[in-house]
């Protein structure tokens, strides 16, 4: 069972804005200051979109923002493009040294 | 530009065992924590274990159960996952990476090593 649930898949359309959810099930959220989100295309190694709840490192397009709510931290990507069909995973590093992360959320762009 | 080079995957017998690397280059590697995630086929990412910058602190998944150990050689640049005792469970690309200063949090990935399980 993973630490983090995030939903199984989401859908829309190009253009559009999608946000995927992220909450602490073994992990509590309210006190990580390290939650990342990480973007897998088919067959391709994870990719670090956001760190530390809402950074984008260098080169991360700005239609990629994160936030933190509580127990709950989200994904928004704006501007839906059919390069964003992927898988979305979080995680957050935990006051036990331990990674923990969500069991990953299919994009489908429509 | 990080670099993270895994290498040593591969088939193995139930039971059997085997040494996974990652070279590691384009940043001063001793600064960092580094870490090692692995992904099943078809199934999500799951962190396997960790280690502080300092080498001082290692970090286990509980579902390791003293059959994996990190390491790492801050003079050679090299991360490394001794692994024993596998089963079929452990089938899976293992990715090696970067994480912060002080915590695992990961900044950098590789680009997988598939290890194969099976008899």
């Amino acid at each position: 069972q993973s630490a983090l649930t995030q939903p199984a898949s989401v859908s829309a359309s190009p253009g559009q804005s999608i946000t995927i959810s992220c909450t602490g099930i073994s992990t509590n959220l309210s006190n990580s200051q390290y939650v990342s989100w990480y973007q897998q295309h088919p067959g391709k190694a994870p990719k670090v979109i956001i760190s530390d709840v809402t950074d984008r490192p260098s080169g991360v397009s700005t239609r990629f923002s994160g936030s933190k709510s509580g127990n709950t931290a989200s994904l928004t990507i704006s501007v839906l493009q059919a390069d964003d069909e992927a898988y979305y995973y979080c995680s957050s590093y935990t006051s036990t040294s331990t990674l923990g992360f969500g069991g990953g959320t299919k994009l489908t762009v429509l | 530009e990080v670099q993270l080079l895994e290498s040593g995957g591969g088939l193995v017998q139930p039971g059997g065992s085997l040494k996974l690397s990652c070279a590691a280059s384009g940043f001063t590697f001793s600064d960092y924590a580094m870490t090692w995630v692995r992904q099943a086929p078809g199934k999500g990412l799951e962190w396997v274990s960790g280690i502080s910058a300092n080498t001082w602190g290692t970090y286990y998944a509980d579902f390791v159960r003293g059959r994996f150990t990190i390491s790492r050689d801050n003079s050679e640049n090299t991360l490394s996952l001794q692994l024993n005792s596998l089963t079929v469970d452990d089938t899976a690309i293992y990715y090696c990476a970067r994480g912060r200063p002080r915590s695992l949090s990961i900044s950098s990935w590789g680009q997988g090593t598939l290890v194969t399980v099976s008899s």
